[in-house]
């Protein structure tokens, strides 16, 4: 069984429209990663959290810890945001990530 | 302000050249990591550095080397590339080793080994 599960897979969206993806794992973590990573580009850290919800722009991150569960939303979707959109978690020492498959959004105008 | 830079964001090398991709950091950050992403396929931890302190990953091919002269910069030598380490190599930073400390990642280089 895999640690950490991301769906939807893929996600079509048109401009405008809101959207969530979620990531559910199986082992007790103190802290989440969401990341970004655009067509061939590199990864850009969107959040880390660790109870609660944050928000930045039309980005909201939230996560359950006892529940096992985060999810990203972006409101108001853009074909911007068409990207990969990745969870992570520290498991083990040394901050080592382990990186859900990934969600990938594509937004039409 | 880009914080953690990667130079070049492009290389082409050929099989058995040796190549040296390069990271830079102004966060003053303790810890550096060196990633392998292939293909449609989750990044893969190679090794870190916390300070001077070398930390290589088990299953990381010998061919891989990093240096960390400063905090500042941390190379990632291929000795000998094969055409299966073209990928993408990104570079992170945190502050510390510890869980609840964020990374933060690079552009990326992105190699290909013909």
């Amino acid at each position: 069984k895999n640690e950490v599960e991301q769906s939807p897979q893929n996600l079509t969206a048109q401009e405008g429209e809101f959207i969530t993806i979620n990531c559910s794992y199986s082992v007790g973590i103190s802290a989440l990663h969401w990341l970004q990573q655009h067509p061939g580009g590199g990864i850009v850290s969107l959040f880390m959290l660790s109870s609660g919800k944050k928000k930045h722009g039309r980005l909201i991150a939230t996560i359950n810890i006892q529940e096992k569960h985060s999810s990203l939303h972006i409101t108001a979707s853009h074909p911007r945001d068409s990207a990969v959109y990745i969870c992570a978690f520290p498991l083990t020492a040394g901050n080592k990530l382990t990186f859900g498959g990934g969600t990938r959004v594509l937004v039409k105008p | 302000d880009a914080m953690v830079i990667q130079n070049p964001r492009y290389q082409v090398t050929q099989f058995g050249k040796p190549v040296t991709l390069s990271c830079s950091q102004t966060l003053n950050h303790n810890v550096m990591y060196w990633y392998q992403q292939k293909s449609s396929q989750a990044p893969k931890l190679l090794f870190h550095y916390y300070d001077k302190d070398f930390n290589n990953e088990a299953d990381t091919p010998d061919n891989f080397q990093s240096r960390r002269p400063n905090t500042s910069f941390c190379f990632l030598d291929i000795r000998s590339p094969g055409l299966g380490d073209t990928a993408m190599y990104l570079c992170a930073t945190s502050r510390l080793i510890l869980h609840h400390n964020e990374q933060f990642f690079g552009p990326g280089t992105r190699l290909t080994v013909l």
